[in-house]
């Protein structure tokens, strides 16, 4: 089968670094992608990882390694509003995406 | 540049009745694909549409189903509403990203439908 597994909660500080992990069991995947989401509001995009290596976008960055099946999100600098759901998600083809289910992520002062 | 619509917002459905969602994507975005986001199982694929045709679907039974129009706006239908289909159902457009590869798509979500099941 297909997933991808990625810690259910993680706590953190303002100003801090934090990195969510992602592994993924599967065959075909076109690359990895990371979306956040805000309590009652819709994922958005933060970046994706179609080859090997660090992408970075900001205070965010992506890493992916095809020959680990591994993957992380890093946030620098953390901040309040960083407060959220993350979800890595495999891209199977065109816009079919397999999620992981999410990491929540808290930051406090 | 408007962002994805969904409608309706919330609905309120009882068990056996059926449903029809809709989705407006960004202007100029052919393709567009539904999830549906539980607590219990996350965001999962349903289908997704590209120039009025299904390109891909998730694994859900046949009473969801999907279409697409010429203007690109999308519907999804549940058919014989089960509890368990209470959720968050989310459409999302998409565009490509800078990235390298077929998978370098961008996924700009709509607020999404609520739907209970009574």
């Amino acid at each position: 089968g297909q997933s991808l597994e990625q810690p259910s909660e993680v706590t953190a500080v303002e100003g801090a670094i934090v990195q969510i992990n992602c592994t993924y069991q599967t065959s075909g995947f076109y690359g990895l992608s990371w979306y956040q989401q805000h309590d009652g509001g819709a994922p958005t995009f933060l970046s994706y990882n179609g080859l090997d290596g660090l992408e970075e976008t900001g205070r965010f960055s992506s890493f992916l390694s095809r020959s680990d099946s591994y993957g992380y999100l890093l946030l620098q600098e953390l901040q309040m509003k960083d407060s959220a759901s993350y979800f890595c998600a495999g891209i199977l083809a065109g816009t079919a995406l397999i999620f992981g289910k999410g990491t929540t992520l808290s930051v406090s002062s | 540049k408007a962002g994805v619509t969904q409608t309706p917002r919330y609905l309120i459905k009882t068990r056996g009745q059926q449903v029809t969602l809709s989705c407006s994507p960004i202007s100029g975005h052919r393709s567009v694909s539904w999830y549906q986001q539980t607590p219990g199982q996350g965001l999962q694929f349903l289908f997704e549409y590209f120039s009025e045709t299904q390109r891909n679907k998730g694994n859900f039974p046949g009473r969801f189903s999907g279409r697409q129009f010429s203007n690109s706006r999308s519907e999804m239908n549940v058919s014989t509403l089960e509890l368990g289909d209470s959720a968050l159902y989310l459409c999302a457009s998409t565009h490509r990203t800078s990235g390298t590869g077929p998978g370098a798509n961008v996924l700009t979500f709509g607020a999404g439908s609520r739907l209970t099941v009574l």
